[in-house]
């Protein structure tokens, strides 16, 4: 059983940077697309991007210039940096894995971490 | 600003047939497969429903999904008590070349 795990600070100052470390567990990170996921209190889901055992990222546009997602394949490990954070960017972070059928997309999530809040303040 | 479009609320007492709309374009909804996840207070959403038709091991048949066009529809039939939460669709979107997910809504069981 494939298991995810966030982890990293709770509380982030304003204009710093956000780090998360996502540990998967119970599975191989050597396939599949490994994605963060974002919900702000009592709001909807937002994908953030993903990142490939290969490498290859994608982000998304709105906010493809403040975010990182790189891995650590030998450690099952992926990680998230969002810099110059605000308080818009208070929110439950997911990691979540990606199913894809077709090169460069995700068609699903089929495993999720429990999450991580993090609050700017 | 989701760019999958849902209605905020949906009830139904309990045995009864309950249907979520999922309105998009056709750069997502329109060209790609659609996903449902659902989501208890508190807790990471769940896989319900993928690639616009299939259940995941061990998600009961009273969920079912489908499409035409540019929207999806979610059903629960024979709804019960535990089915009270928030239900999400999402799909790849080919112009964003970005995953967005739907506004989201809440399950109440009268």
């Amino acid at each position: 059983q494939v298991q995810l795990q966030e982890s990293g600070p709770g509380l982030v100052k304003p204009s710093e940077t956000l780090s998360l470390t996502c540990t998967v567990s119970g599975g191989s990170i050597n396939s599949h697309y490994w994605n963060w996921i974002r919900q702000p209190p009592g709001k909807g889901l937002e994908w953030i991007g993903y990142i490939s055992d290969s490498g290859t990222s994608k982000y998304n546009s709105s906010l493809q210039s403040r975010v990182t997602i790189s891995v650590e394949t030998s450690k099952t490990q992926f990680s998230l940096d969002l810099k110059s954070v605000t308080a818009a960017d208070t929110a439950v972070y997911y990691c979540a894995r990606g199913v894809s059928y077709v090169v460069g997309t995700v068609r699903f999530f089929d495993y999720w971490g429990q999450g991580a809040l993090v609050t700017v303040s | 600003q989701s760019v999958l479009t849902q209605p905020p609320s949906a009830s139904g007492t309990p045995g009864h047939r309950v249907t979520i709309s999922c309105s998009g374009s056709n750069s997502n909804i329109g060209i790609n497969t659609v996903n449902w996840y659902q989501q208890f207070p508190g807790t990471a959403p769940k896989l319900l429903i993928h690639s616009t038709d299939k259940r995941p091991a061990g998600v009961p048949d009273r969920f079912s999904g489908s499409k035409s066009g540019t929207s999806a529809s979610l059903a629960i039939s024979g709804l019960q008590s535990e089915d009270e939460a928030d239900y999400y669709c999402a799909a790849w979107d080919d112009s964003l070349d970005g995953y967005v997910f739907g506004t989201g809504t809440k399950v109440t069981v009268l």
